[in-house]
């Protein structure tokens, strides 16, 4: 069974511009939550998405958006880019619907860095 | 909210030495999962462990147990006959099925 994918693996963008982040979940999970890691700060948590709809959302502003397709496909997107946007963003999938027992996935990650 | 913390940055461990990690967490609910996730250097994290907040009896994987110790909302990780292959960043987390809040992360080094 293939892990969650996450593409690109490493992008640089200089400020101001956007970027799109893709996540591929495991095969049967329908539940995908985005989350932003840097060093001192831990992972922060951006979205979840159940079935094309966003189910919470992290304190992150607006610049930040995602959405789910119907084959359960994830993107996240970030537009006029910041150097503290600068992160390893990481993507999960679980099962939802089965109590409180649905471990996270976690992909490999997007390394961005904005210059 | 709820918040994790985890007050150990970093912390090192001698090769099949046992060390123990700490996590402290806030929540209102009554019922709720904690986990401790490993991700080695440029690998994806991983599940180490978890506990369901109703169940009295620690949990154990192996080498790795926990001390939960629910009045005191402490959640500590126990490495037994560490090995190289633990050095990584070690997260906890709790969840209430809404939502995965996780700490800062320790970063442990097993020394040969």
């Amino acid at each position: 069974k293939a892990g969650v994918t996450q593409t690109p693996r490493y992008l640089i963008k200089t400020r101001g511009q956007q970027v799109t982040l893709s996540c591929s979940p495991i095969s049967g999970h329908r539940s995908v939550s985005w989350y932003q890691q840097t060093p001192g700060q831990g992972l922060q948590f951006l979205f979840e998405y159940f079935s094309e709809t966003q189910r919470n959302k992290g304190n992150f502003p607006g610049r930040f958006s995602g959405r789910q397709f119907s084959n359960s496909r994830s993107e996240m997107n970030v537009s006029t880019l910041e150097l503290g946007d600068s992160a390893l963003y990481l993507c999960a999938s679980r099962l939802p619907g089965q109590g409180l027992s649905g471990e996270l996935f976690f992909g490999e990650g997007s390394r961005l860095t904005v210059l | 909210a709820q918040t994790v913390t985890q007050s150990q940055p970093e912390m090192s461990v001698q090769e099949a030495e046992t060390v123990t990690l700490s996590c402290t967490y806030d929540t209102s609910e009554n019922n709720y999962y904690l986990f401790w996730y490993k991700q080695p250097p440029s690998r994806q994290m991983i599940l180490v462990i978890r506990q369901e907040a109703y169940k009295q009896q620690n949990a154990t994987e192996n080498r790795f147990s926990v001390n939960f110790q629910k009045a005191a909302k402490s959640f500590s990780l126990k490495i037994s006959d560490s090995q190289l292959g633990d050095t990584a960043m070690y997260f906890c987390a709790s969840d209430t099925g809404n939502q995965f809040y996780f700490g800062t992360g320790t970063s442990l080094t097993v020394i040969p």
